[in-house]
């Protein structure tokens, strides 16, 4: 079973607008991740925020992470047709160090 | 720096056929996983390698499925006989304990 649970399924925006999706987590972690895949390509690291944080920031990027609710947002702002792509969060488990992938948020930017 | 190798990038097999991936980390990258992403899921782990130690292989379909890691550096894994369902992208990732895991463009199964 997956670790991470993103939401929602899918987002269709404007060029230029927020994008932001959620992950909601199970057990306890090392840290939390997120990464893009473009269609047929393989995944890209985007933004990595350890479980002692609870915000980081990457250039357009804005993670937020919520160890008592087990949750993470990431918001892609000013959205471009480039960032177009799934966007998938993986969890570091505290236990084990498995390094676990949710299901992903599709994200369309419409030009 | 050299990036994740994978190889074959595609390859089409009949079921019950076998068939094996390869996978060279970067240099330095103790923990290798595996992952198994069918068209419109997220990338499930099949197995995870600390050096040539199995940290995970809950999900690996043991009575089909093989990996391994020689001296802790390049690993392969193996489908023995293949079924339609295996048909995926095999991905292989390393990284440094507990950090960002860098990914190879992975290899595309198809089982006819």
């Amino acid at each position: 079973s997956q670790q991470g649970e993103e939401d929602p399924q899918a987002l269709s925006i404007q060029e230029g607008e927020n994008a932001t999706m959620n992950c909601s987590y199970k057990t306890s972690i090392n840290n939390l991740q997120w990464y893009r895949q473009n269609s047929g390509r393989g995944l890209v690291h985007l933004i990595l925020i350890r479980s002692n944080e609870r915000e980081k920031h990457s250039g357009r990027l804005r993670v937020t992470l919520d160890t008592s609710k087990k949750s993470s947002s990431l918001l892609i702002t000013a959205s471009r047709a480039a960032d177009t792509a799934s966007y998938f969060c993986a969890t570091d488990a505290r236990d084990d160090y498995k390094l676990s992938f949710g299901a992903g948020t599709t994200v369309t930017v419409r030009a | 720096e050299a990036g994740v190798a994978q190889s074959p990038r595609y390859k089409i097999i009949e079921k019950r056929q076998s068939v094996a991936f390869w996978c060279n980390p970067i240099s330095g990258h103790a923990t290798l996983y595996w992952y198994q992403q069918i068209l419109g899921q997220g990338p499930k782990l099949l197995i995870q390698f600390q050096n040539n130690g199995v940290v995970d292989d809950s999900q690996l379909p043991k009575d089909r499925f093989s990996a391994e890691r020689l001296k802790g550096v390049d690993s392969t894994l193996k489908i023995q006989p293949a079924k339609l369902e295996d048909s995926a992208v095999y991905l292989c990732a390393s990284s440094l304990t507990s950090a960002e895991a860098f990914f190879g463009q992975g290899t595309r199964l198809t089982v006819v």
